[in-house]
């Protein structure tokens, strides 16, 4: 079982909808990122989190470190925002990074 | 401006062989981490080097090594090659480090990769 799990894997939207994306873990993690890559392949860091929620424009970010899991909210998609969303862990341990799969994003106008 | 390249392209060993894989990261970039992606396991981090020294390191076994060179090319090598180091090898670049705690903003910039098979 990949220690970081994503879901879902695909996902399509229409355009103004509220989107929502998931990762669990199983390690113990001393950060979580999400990372958004698009098809050109340049990946952007967009969250980093060690407790709590953040925002950052149309993007909200939580994290539940008791359950182990993390949301990546999109409010009011654009078809510019089809990309791969990836969640990336930093463990605690030994200071691994371990992705999950990607969630791929298509937004539909 | 030059994007990130990785050379070679695609490459065939043979077991027990070893191997060098080249990143040029873009110009003015000082960090180069370097990954593996499998259909099976997906991308996993191998190292990032800045500056010349290895900065962090993934959970990979001791034949996978790499240095970072003064004009910030860096070098990925496995030793004693095995089947399972068949894969496509992704090298990125960015300006600062990136793999042990950056925040919002920070952007790296991926190679085409380098498809290694083992045979």
């Amino acid at each position: 079982k990949n220690e970081v799990e994503q879901s879902p894997q695909n996902l399509t939207a229409q355009e103004g909808e509220f989107i929502t994306i998931n990762c669990s873990y199983s390690v113990g993690i001393s950060a979580l990122h999400w990372l958004q890559q698009h098809p050109g392949g340049g990946i952007v860091s967009l969250f980093m989190l060690s407790s709590g929620k953040k925002k950052h424009g149309r993007l909200i970010a939580t994290i539940n470190i008791q359950e182990k899991h993390s949301s990546l909210h999109i409010t009011a998609s654009h078809p510019r925002d089809s990309a791969v969303y990836i969640c990336a862990v930093l463990t605690y341990n030994n200071n691994d990074m371990r992705f999950g799969a990607g969630t791929r994003l298509t937004v539909k106008p | 401006k030059a994007g990130v390249t990785q050379t070679p392209r695609y490459l065939i060993k043979t077991r027990g062989q070893q191997v060098t894989l080249s990143c040029s990261p873009i110009s003015g970039h000082r960090s180069v981490s370097w990954y593996q992606q499998t259909p099976g396991q997906g991308l996993q981090f191998l190292f990032e080097y800045f500056s010349e020294t290895q900065r962090n390191k993934g959970n990979f076994p001791g034949r996978f090594s790499g240095r970072q060179f003064s004009n910030s090319r860096s070098e990925m090598n496995v030793s004693t090659l095995e089947l399972g180091d068949s894969a496509l090898y992704l090298c990125a670049s960015s300006l600062d480090g990136w793999t042990d705690g950056w925040g919002i903003g920070t952007e790296a910039f991926f190679g085409q990769g380098t498809r290694l098979t083992v045979v």
